[in-house]
């Protein structure tokens, strides 16, 4: 079985500063972990993925996460917030690689302000 | 990346009738979908699972005479809610992957039952 806590449902940040939403899993076999993207009305747009090698790892818009077994957790920062980043975000988690049977969080909504 | 089309992206219909959604995989062969309910401000819900050309795998708590999902081809796979009731109002979201592809979500469905 595998979870995701997301902790936080709103995170709100000024532009510009650093973004970090948090995720810790549970999972009793190596997880693969995603973060994901959602905007108001829309789909999931995948920010990147971890599944095998470097723990730290890049994404689309100048997010990444980084694997730390240690924690559990697979936290996403962004070094500088832009307007556009305000969304809802999701963590999730499945045992293999190509996002099967996805275990999402809860989601934590960004708000980024002027 | 893969494009996956999700129809309609909004619908109302009244109770009591049928209502189906379409989820298609535009660039590349779909041999597993999935389908989620998101309800507002929460998280993702995996309703079902669907192989091409096999009858579908449903959640713990999903009614399958309810929620009658189709993949008959490995392009398409359908979602009709029977006999919609005001509590199936929702975001319905699919999501499709070929034999080693990751995961890729269509833009979502709205569901109003009135």
């Amino acid at each position: 079985a595998q979870s995701v806590t997301q902790l936080g449902s709103h995170v709100s940040v000024s532009e510009g500063a650093l973004v970090l939403l948090r995720c810790n899993y549970s999972s009793s076999v190596p997880p693969y972990l995603f973060w994901y993207v959602q905007y108001p009305n829309q789909g999931l747009q995948l920010l990147l993925k971890y599944t095998t090698g470097a723990t730290l790892v890049k994404g689309i818009n100048g997010f990444e996460a980084e694997f730390k077994k240690s924690e559990t957790s697979f936290h996403l920062t962004k070094p500088s917030a832009h307007m556009s980043d305000a969304a809802e975000y999701f963590c999730a988690v499945t045992t293999t690689g190509t996002a099967s049977k996805l275990t999402f969080g809860t989601g934590t909504r960004l708000q980024v302000t002027l | 990346g893969a494009v996956v089309s999700q129809h309609p992206s909004r619908v109302i219909c009244k109770s009591g009738t049928s209502v189906k959604i379409e989820c298609r995989s535009l660039d590349f062969q779909a041999t597993t979908m999935f389908w989620y309910r998101q309800f507002p401000k929460q998280s993702l819900m995996l309703m079902a699972t669907s192989n091409e050309g096999s009858k579908a795998t449903y959640e713990q708590g999903v009614e399958k005479d309810k929620f009658l999902i189709n993949h008959a081809s490995l392009t398409l796979s359908t979602l009709t809610v029977t006999s919609a009731h005001p509590e199936d109002s929702s975001f319905y979201i699919c999501s499709a992957r070929g034999p080693e592809t990751e995961a890729f979500f269509g833009q979502g469905t709205r569901l109003t039952v009135v």
